[in-house]
């Protein structure tokens, strides 16, 4: 089993310009999200779906979109590229169920390391 | 205000030396999940540990063990006997049960730098 598996793992963008980050997971979990982790800040939450069709915001949603294609693939897509959104992005999985679980643990990708000039 | 602390950004230890990461979670929440990963020089996030709300038995797999206290809300991670491939950035996470989505919310990580 693959896990979780993104794409690309580097990229470099210059301001203004857009790009995708795709990401599939082959685990069948209901639950994925998008991280970003910056030095000192830890992992913060850009986006996440509950569930396939369902996408809401996280903590720090501002200069990004999500699609959540199916129940495998979520994707996160950059529109107008900033320099503050140089990061390395992190997709993650879990079987997180409504109400008293059972839950499992998230399950995360390799990472993209994205730089914006 | 964070849901999950760790107040230690970073700790440096000698080989063999025992070291206590500290994680102190806040939630309303009756039902909540803790884990902690860990994220070696090479990037990416290994799961080491999940404990749900209503198990508070403490555990300890070969050099690593976890001490979870309800009463204090903390989720403490010791490594015994710390050797040089304990180094990493260690995150304690909180996943809460409330609106139904259990939404995994990480600390903002502690270094630990084991020397030889």
């Amino acid at each position: 089993n693959a896990g979780v598996t993104q794409t690309p793992k580097f990229q470099v963008l210059k301001t203004g310009q857009s790009m995708t980050l795709q990401c599939a997971q082959d685990m069948n979990h209901n639950s994925m999200y998008w991280y970003r982790q910056d030095p000192g800040m830890g992992l913060r939450l850009i986006y996440y779906s509950a569930s396939e069709g369902t996408t809401d915001k996280g903590e720090v949603p501002n200069g990004y979109n999500v699609s959540r294609l199916n129940k495998r693939e979520f994707s996160l897509r950059l529109e107008s590229a900033a320099p503050s959104q140089t990061s390395v992005y992190f997709c993650a999985s879990s079987e997180a169920k409504y109400g008293r679980g059972p839950n499992t643990e998230a399950f995360f990708g390799q990472g993209t390391r994205l730089t914006v000039v | 205000a964070q849901k999950v602390t760790q107040a230690q950004t970073e700790i440096s230890v000698v080989e063999k030396e025992d070291v206590t990461l500290d994680c102190v979670y806040e939630t309303r929440d009756t039902t909540y999940y803790l884990f902690w990963y860990k994220q070696p020089p090479s990037g990416e996030l290994v799961f080491l540990i999940r404990r749900n709300s209503f198990d508070e038995q403490n555990e300890i797999s070969g050099r690593y063990s976890w001490n979870f206290q309800k009463s204090t809300s903390s989720f403490n991670f010791t490594i015994t006997a710390s050797q040089v491939v304990d180094s990493a950035v260690y995150f304690c996470a909180l996943s809460e049960g409330s609106g139904g989505s259990y939404i995994p919310t990480f600390g903002r990580g502690t270094s630990l730098i084991v020397h030889p």
